[in-house]
């Protein structure tokens, strides 16, 4: 089993252009996660979906979008990038939750490093 | 505010040597509080998982505590490797998760 893969690894944008970050779990899980991590900050939630056919936004929605293509992927889309969408982005996914958080661990993918020029 | 607090930021330890990670946390209403691993360049690994009533909780070498009265937890590393070299990251659970900044832990030889 891969767990949680995410693709591109690596990936360098112009201002204003747009790209789908892609991501996968072969776990059966029924809820996937889309995360961003900056230099001394925490994990922020940017959307999440609790079961297949759902999304919700998290803490920082603004700038993307996303969407449950089926049960096994969740791809996060910036349509018009910033420089301010410059960071590492986790997709993460657990077998179930009620709401956002529950007793489900968790299980995050390698990460997306994306810089916006 | 919910928030999570780390402690110490970054920590050097020689191959062998113990240590204690710290973790406060102001977040209501609790629910749980994991203790995950990121080594460089990947995804955070979950380590423990503990719900209000559980006060320790191990795995190998990692102990995690928690004190629901004090808003505490430690995470003990014993006789540490230099595998344990990676960011320790404390997350709180209320109806979402709340993260900590981590603590960069560096294993020397």
């Amino acid at each position: 089993n891969a767990g949680v893969t995410q693709t591109p690894k690596f990936q360098v944008l112009k201002t204003g252009q747009s790209m789908t970050l892609q991501c996968a779990q072969d776990m059966n899980h029924n809820s996937m996660y889309w995360y961003r991590q900056d230099p001394g900050m925490g994990l922020r939630l940017i959307y999440y979906s609790a079961s297949e056919g759902t999304t919700d936004k998290g803490e920082v929605p603004n700038g993307y979008n996303v969407s449950r293509l089926n049960k096994r992927e969740f791809s996060l889309r910036l349509e018009s990038a910033a420089p301010s969408q410059t960071s590492v982005y986790f997709c993460a996914s657990s077998q179930k939750t009620s709401g956002v958080s529950a007793y489900n661990e968790q299980f995050f993918g390698p990460g997306t490093r994306l810089t916006v020029l | 505010k919910n928030q999570v607090e780390q402690s110490p930021q970054s920590l050097i330890i020689l191959e062998g040597k113990n240590c204690t990670l710290q973790c406060n946390y102001t977040v209501s209403p609790f629910s749980n509080l994991r203790w995950y691993k990121q080594d460089t360049g990947r995804g955070p690994v979950s380590l423990t998982i503990m719900t209000f009533s559980e006060n320790t909780k191990s795995n190998g070498r990692y102990t995690a505590t928690l004190d629901a009265d004090t808003k505490q937890s430690s995470l003990h590393i014993t006789a540490s490797q230099l595998s344990d070299s990676a960011s320790y990251i404390c997350v709180v659970s209320t109806d979402k998760l709340i993260f900590g900044t981590g603590t960069r832990l560096q294993v020397f030889p």
